[in-house]
């Protein structure tokens, strides 16, 4: 069963405009990830946030965090064509072999 | 990705017929993971591994057997295929604290005819 559902499942967005999907979960966790596919490739890190903070940053990408309405959400700023690609949150509940639930993804397509 | 391989990257195989799959990484992380990725349902963990000999199973893992027998190697095994195991299957790793996230091999594109 899926951990996180991500919304929207698609999105399509013109070149400079922001991109907002969400992300909600069901249990506790220690963390929340984000990541990347570009079509046909594996999967690639964005951003780490902990149970304990509240958003966290890393060059266009903002992401929040609030607990008690177990969600997230990434936002990419300034869009690009080249952010064309699947996004995927995975949430860790500190178990013991580190592993990681995902979400069934939202589809990002940023048109020139 | 740097660091971790999979191979083969394409396999078309007939049903019934054994089928292994194989992850390598050079990067000496302890855990190891194997995903499958299909529409409609994101990823889901098969087996994981957290050191050499110590696998345990994961959310689907009827129908697939894993080995680690040395740190940068972990095998995915399908003993008996079967169409519903047409799939892309990803590896993982991570190290100790996981606080860097998870590094994936480009995938196996796997098709059961």
């Amino acid at each position: 069963s899926q951990q996180g559902e991500e919304d929207p499942q698609a999105l399509s967005i013109q070149e400079g405009e922001n991109a907002t999907m969400n992300c909600s979960y069901k249990t506790s966790i220690n963390n929340l990830q984000w990541y990347r596919q570009n079509s046909g490739r594996g999967l690639v890190h964005l951003i780490l946030i902990r149970s304990n903070e509240r958003e966290k940053h890393s060059g266009r990408l903002r992401v929040t965090l609030d607990t008690s309405k177990k969600s997230s959400s990434l936002l990419i700023t300034a869009s690009r064509a080249a952010d064309t690609a699947s996004y995927f949150c995975a949430t860790s509940d500190n178990n013991a072999g580190n592993m990681l639930t995902f979400g069934g993804g939202t589809r990002l397509m940023v048109k020139p | 990705d740097a660091g971790i391989t999979q191979s083969p990257r394409h396999k078309v195989t007939e049903t019934g017929t054994p089928v292994t799959l194989r992850c390598h990484q050079t990067e000496n992380h302890r855990y190891m993971y194997w995903y499958r990725q299909d529409p409609g349902h994101g990823l889901r963990l098969i087996h994981y591994s957290y050191g050499v000999k110590d696998t345990d199973k994961g959310e689907v893992s009827d129908g697939y057997s894993v080995s680690r027998s040395k740190t940068e190697d972990f095998l995915l095994t399908l003993e008996s295929a079967t169409s519903s195991q047409t799939s892309v299957y990803f590896c993982a790793i991570t190290g100790d604290r996981a606080v860097y996230g998870y590094t994936f091999g480009s995938g196996t594109r796997l098709t059961v005819v």
